[in-house]
């Protein structure tokens, strides 16, 4: 089946620790996203890359960074400057002319 | 992009149409307009989207006003799975600066049984 994973689903970690959040997409899309959300609020966008190798900040970069080695992959970590990263994930993909985003399922992140 | 407004909660009976408004008054000549939906805890999905023509696809319907300064989704039968959160997003389709999404709060639908 196409589509994106993103894992893990759940993942803890300890305040001043980098983590890394997966995203794979095997639908041959040019463009990816990361967004968070945070509780009862939309969706706000992190990082994109719209093409292999290249990337660009999105509304909330701070603390935040990617890479895009390979066009179906995607990782973002989250480093200790980011004030307070816990928070649900969501990754997406689409063609860069394309009408529709794809989204995975998102990792909920809690920094104890 | 242009900025929306949508009421953040709405209720709907099971069976019944669900009409979900929103508003976009400043919306250019090229501004699309976009609806995406977020079961609890999942990725937001795509439902349709539209420029100035009412369109209608297997999931809804989206009915524009001449002036395209306001839409409304329509679920012509609702179900307890309909119930998410609704997103209105305006955007220029096409654009190679991104296919970003600006996502405000949405409306939360509730399905009664």
């Amino acid at each position: 089946d196409g589509g994106i994973t993103q894992s893990p689903k759940y993942l803890f970690r300890k305040e001043g620790q980098n983590v890394t959040l997966s995203c794979e997409q095997n639908l041959n899309h040019d463009a990816m996203y990361w967004y968070r959300q945070d509780p009862g609020q939309g969706l706000r966008l992190i990082y994109y890359s719209q093409i292999v190798n290249d990337f660009q900040k999105g509304d909330i970069a701070e603390g935040y960074s990617v890479s895009r080695e390979k066009k179906e992959s995607f990782p973002l970590t989250v480093t200790s400057a980011q004030k307070n990263p816990t928070a649900f994930y969501l990754c997406a993909s689409s063609d860069p002319l394309a009408n529709e985003q794809f989204f995975g399922p998102g990792t909920r992140l809690t920094v104890l | 992009d242009a900025k929306t407004t949508q009421p953040p909660s709405m209720d709907c009976a099971e069976g019944r149409a669900a009409n979900l408004p929103c508003n976009h008054s400043t919306i250019s000549g090229n501004e699309y307009v976009y609806w995406y939906r977020q079961i609890h805890s999942q990725g937001p999905q795509y439902i349709i989207h539209g420029l100035k023509n009412n369109e209608t696809n297997e999931m809804a319907s989206l009915i524009i006003t001449e002036d395209r300064k306001s839409s409304t989704l329509i679920l012509p039968h609702a179900t307890l799975r309909d119930t998410a959160v609704y997103y209105c997003i305006v955007r220029v389709a096409g654009e190679t600066s991104g296919s970003r999404l600006t996502f405000g709060e949405g409306t939360q639908l509730t399905v009664n049984p």
